[in-house]
């Protein structure tokens, strides 16, 4: 069964410190992975779309990680921002573009 | 700047009233889609909708309808709703090739079954 799990579940971190979020799959063939966030009562935005060949790639201070050997990424958030407190959803696409969400990892930061 | 607009921020029905979500975008996206998001599940796929008049189901689509009359608007039909239908209700909408191109979302609609 393809499943994509994320951790941790929540996380509440310094404004200024870094942080870094996980999400394993176990999606099977594999197409890409996209990071989103989503504001309270908003809807999901798109941070970031990794490949099967690509192993980091940045938006600003966000940074993800792919390795597709282990089925691992995580979302590297540097410096982070008062505004940086949202959900952050793991979405893995497999064969035939089927979408499989992660549950989120629900940020806070605080001053 | 894409924009996905829903009809309504919230609404509370009523058990076994016939409920209506819209969905409109302005992009010219062929493919459109509505998922519930609940805490602890993610968001999952009701249905989805790749041209006019057409309609493909999800992971959930029982107790579900969709209607697509015209590219830019894509409704949820609740014939009957029930209380395990209480869910945040988020619309999408995306160029062809959705597993690849971005989908871009709506606010969401908090839709409370009393």
């Amino acid at each position: 069964k393809n499943q994509v799990e994320q951790s941790p579940q929540s996380l509440i971190i310094l404004e200024g410190k870094n942080c870094t979020l996980q999400c394993n799959y176990t999606v099977s063939p594999f197409s890409n992975l996209r990071w989103y966030k989503q504001d309270t009562g908003r809807g999901p935005v798109s941070l970031t779309i990794m490949t099967f060949s690509e192993n980091t790639k940045s938006n600003g201070r966000y940074t993800a990680t792919l390795d597709a050997d282990t089925k691992q990424s995580s979302l590297h958030i540097t410096a982070s921002q008062l505004s940086d407190s949202a959900s952050y959803i793991c979405v893995v696409t497999g064969g035939g573009n089927k979408l499989t969400f992660g549950t989120g990892t629900q940020l806070k930061v605080e001053l | 700047d894409v924009k996905v607009t829903q009809s309504s921020r919230y609404l509370v029905k009523r058990t076994g009233e016939k409920v209506f979500l819209e969905c409109v975008q302005d992009m010219d996206h062929e493919n459109m889609f509505w998922y519930r998001q609940d805490p602890g599940l993610g968001l999952r796929l009701i249905y989805f909708s790749y041209d006019v008049k057409m309609k493909e189901k999800g992971d959930i689509p029982e107790g579900y309808s969709v209607s697509r009359e015209k590219k830019e608007r894509f409704s949820l039909i609740l014939e009957s709703a029930s209380t395990n239908q209480t869910s945040m209700y988020l619309c999408a909408s995306s160029f062809p090739g959705f597993g690849t191109n971005e989908q871009f979302f709506g606010p969401g609609t908090r839709l409370t079954v009393l």
